[in-house]
C-alpha cells in the first residue's frame, strides 16, 4: 500500500519554463489537495478536487492549473515558471473533505 | 480571517520531559482542528483530529487538547523520546472558509538524548 505517492521528487526550472507535478493516491479517496511550503510559513492551500470530476482554487492558484484525471491522479501544471513558485509542493488526499488528510513526500522545487 | 499561530517556532528539550506544544486561532467557527508531524525532507503524518464538539482526544503518549471559546489547542507529549523531534504542525478546518484547511508554522522541537 504506496498511500500517497508524488514525482519528480526534485525539479529545477528556468522562468518561463513549464512542468507537470504529478500525484496518485490508491486509497480510494474522494478528496485530493495540493499544497506549497514556503520557509517560515504554513502550508498554502493551491487547489483542491472535492471529489472526481470537480476541481477548485483555493488560497494561492494563480499560475498554476490543475487537472483530476480519474479518481488517483490529481496533476499540477505550472504554465511559465516564476522564481516565486520555489517550493515544496505536497499533494494530499482524503477519504472525504472533512476527513483526515495523507500527504506524500513532497517535490522540491526550485525556478531560476 | 482565520489566521493559525504556533508559539514558540522552536522547542528544545532534555529526553524523558513532558511538554506541552501551543496552537490558537482567532476564529471560533471551526468544523475541526487536526495536529501533524512533519520530518525533514518528508511529508506530513496526521498525529490527531479533534472535532469541534470534542475537548481532547489521546493517541498513545500524545494527548490533543480543545478549547474553542478561547481558540486554543494544545498537543501534549508524554515522557519525551529522541524520536519525537519533528516539527508538529495545527490546522484548523473552518467554517467559512469553504471547509478548507488554515494551517500554522509549526513548532521545531528537538528532544536532546
Amino acid at each position: 500500500n504506496a498511500g500517497v505517492t508524488q514525482t519528480p521528487k526534485f525539479q529545477v526550472l528556468k522562468t518561463g519554463q513549464s512542468m507537470t507535478l504529478q500525484c496518485a493516491q490508491d486509497m480510494n479517496h474522494n478528496s485530493m489537495y495540493w499544497y506549497r511550503q514556503d520557509p517560515g510559513m504554513g502550508l498554502r492551500l493551491i487547489y483542491y478536487s472535492a471529489s472526481e470530476g470537480t476541481t477548485d482554487k483555493g488560497e494561492v492558484p494563480n499560475g498554476y492549473n490543475v487537472s483530476r484525471l480519474n479518481k488517483r491522479e490529481f496533476s499540477l501544471r505550472l504554465e511559465s515558471a516564476a522564481p516565486s513558485q520555489t517550493s515544496v509542493y505536497f499533494c494530499a488526499s482524503s477519504a472525504d473533505w472533512a476527513d483526515t488528510q495523507y500527504f506524500g513526500p513532497g517535490t522540491r522545487l526550485t525556478v531560476l | 480571517k482565520q489566521e493559525v499561530t504556533q508559539i514558540p517556532a522552536a522547542l528544545s528539550v532534555p529526553e524523558g520531559e513532558n511538554l506541552v506544544l501551543n496552537c490558537s486561532f482567532t476564529d471560533s467557527a471551526i468544523y475541526n482542528l487536526q495536529w501533524f508531524r512533519q520530518d525533514p525532507g518528508k511529508g506530513l503524518t496526521s498525529l490527531l483530529l479533534i472535532q469541534s464538539s470534542q475537548r481532547e482526544q489521546t493517541s498513545g503518549r500524545l494527548n490533543a487538547s480543545l478549547d474553542k471559546s478561547s481558540g486554543r489547542s494544545t498537543l501534549y507529549i508524554a515522557a519525551s523520546q529522541p524520536g519525537d523531534s519533528a516539527t508538529y504542525l495545527c490546522a484548523v478546518r473552518g467554517l467559512d472558509s469553504n471547509y478548507q484547511l488554515i494551517w500554522g508554522a509549526g513548532t521545531k522541537l528537538i528532544i536532546k538524548p
